[in-house]
């Protein structure tokens, strides 16, 4: 199957910090990718859709200023949490479909972030 | 939007028993209809997958059934075994392109027991 990347795995910041992580597709380009943010024990929730060369389209309620999102080539996507709080601390998933009609989603294997 | 309900939260099963997840969407439109297997800190796999199209579909111990007039789908694993112990997401999506979009159920933890 198709494999998609994502960087890195988890990662440890101070609070007013930024982050940024990386999504990649190896084997595909990717014109559309997808973020979640899965807190524990809670279900995939997606934050926002990343589209190659133009915005990003934001779920309702995820604060596009904070969340900010690039997709400048057919195969990385970034998301950058700014101005991090303890409260963004989640589990960050990006995913992506290659372009040949499968219907399957390939996930990253996740970033965790944690927020001190 | 969709919306896609999942029961139960939590399942505890014997290692050899049956389980069963139930799901429910709300979009009439959506045609596509993944499950997925989630471990402890890991990236969801999919683990079988059914379009709206077809009413059945069977993979070794795991199958997956729809029923589209009540928007329904519910997943079947036999014979558990203890490596079956998870997180499973349901999830549904109007198959148009690579843009469209997975919403995914609330998920149930399931324990198969020795």
């Amino acid at each position: 199957g198709a494999v998609v990347s994502q960087h890195p795995s988890w990662v440890i910041c101070k609070s007013g910090t930024s982050v940024k992580i990386e999504c990649r597709s190896l084997d595909f380009q990717a014109t559309t990718m997808f973020w979640y943010r899965q807190f524990p024990k809670q279900s995939l929730m997606l934050m926002a859709t990343s589209n190659e060369g133009s915005k990003a389209t934001y779920e309702q309620g995820v604060e596009k200023d904070k969340f900010l999102i690039n997709h400048a080539s057919l195969t990385l996507s970034t998301l950058t949490v700014t101005s991090a709080h303890p409260e963004d601390s989640s589990f960050y998933i990006c995913s992506a479909r290659p372009p040949t009609g499968i219907a399957e989603a390939f996930f990253g294997q996740g970033t965790r972030l944690t927020v001190v | 939007g969709e919306n896609v309900e999942q029961h139960p939260s939590t399942l505890s099963v014997q290692e050899g028993d049956s389980a069963v997840i139930k799901c429910t969407y709300s979009d009439s439109a959506s045609n596509y209809f993944p499950w997925y297997k989630q471990e402890l800190g890991k990236r969801p796999q999919l683990i079988i997958d059914i379009r709206s199209n077809v009413g059945e579909k069977k993979d070794q111990r795991i199958a997956v059934t729809l029923n589209k007039t009540a928007k329904h789908f519910s997943l079947h694993i036999t014979e558990t075994q203890p490596e079956d112990s998870a997180v499973y997401f349901c999830a549904a999506r109007l198959n148009t392109g690579t843009a469209s979009k997975l919403t995914f159920g609330t998920g149930t933890r399931l324990q198969v027991t020795l």
